[in-house]
């Protein structure tokens, strides 16, 4: 059955660090979606990308943020310069239409900002 | 903000009974809901759905009721199974938009 996978499982750094956290959807899927869950907290939206620009994004998505589909098969979210707060285990998922369908998720990359 | 919104954190049932998780909504834009089972270190996974022209929608084991009126959804599982230990969230979508609104979740534990 096709999945959604991501890499790294876990990821370390220090504040002010890079990241990027990379999420291969579902291969015939065409919208996809990062989404958080802070520790003890509700799974929160961030942004959703579709025919490779934004779709719409939170508040959350500040200008730290960035998304971008760099090939046919890959999806990757980029924290320019990680904060203590940006700790969470961040979700990437995919779905073939918006509304009425459901969107089918990763097993999360936890990144623990130090 | 509490547009989606599950009351009970927990909730234990024992093996072969019904399970009945609850969630309430204030936005009344929404217009389909969505149940997701979440196990420890794992992705959320989609369980079952319901469009708001419908008030009930059954797949198996599982049973998802809509009632429009008072905003209220519920998710029935029978006969609950141990292996249905899991967080479920309940999850909201409008029409024009494409973001899963999600609740805090219910920690359901099924005991022999």
């Amino acid at each position: 059955e096709p999945e959604v996978t991501q890499t790294p499982s876990h990821q370390v750094t220090q504040m002010g660090q890079e990241v990027i956290l990379r999420c291969v959807p579902i291969s015939n899927h065409l919208y996809f979606y990062w989404y958080r869950q802070i520790l003890g907290q509700k799974v929160e939206f961030l942004v959703s990308f579709y025919n490779n620009e934004i779709s719409e994004k939170s508040e959350i998505f500040d200008d730290q943020f960035s998304v971008e589909r760099p090939d046919g098969s890959n999806f990757t979210l980029k924290i320019r310069s990680t904060k203590l707060e940006d700790s969470a285990m961040y979700f990437c998922a995919s779905s073939e239409t918006t509304s009425g369908n459901e969107q089918f998720f990763g097993p999360g990359t936890r990144l623990t900002v130090l | 903000d509490q547009q989606v919104k599950q009351n009970s954190p927990s909730l234990s049932v024992q093996e072969g009974r019904i399970s009945i998780l609850n969630c309430d909504y204030t936005n009344s834009m929404f217009d389909y809901f969505l149940w997701y089972k979440k196990y420890p270190a794992e992705g959320p996974t989609f369980l079952i759905s319901i469009s708001s022209i419908k008030d009930k929608n059954e797949d198996g084991r599982f049973t998802v009721f809509l009632n429009k009126s008072a905003k209220h959804l519920s998710l029935h599982i029978v006969p609950s199974q141990p292996g249905d230990s899991a967080v479920y969230f309940c999850a909201a979508l409008t029409g024009t938009a494409s973001k899963l609104t999600f609740g805090t979740g219910t920690r359901l534990q099924v005991t022999l």
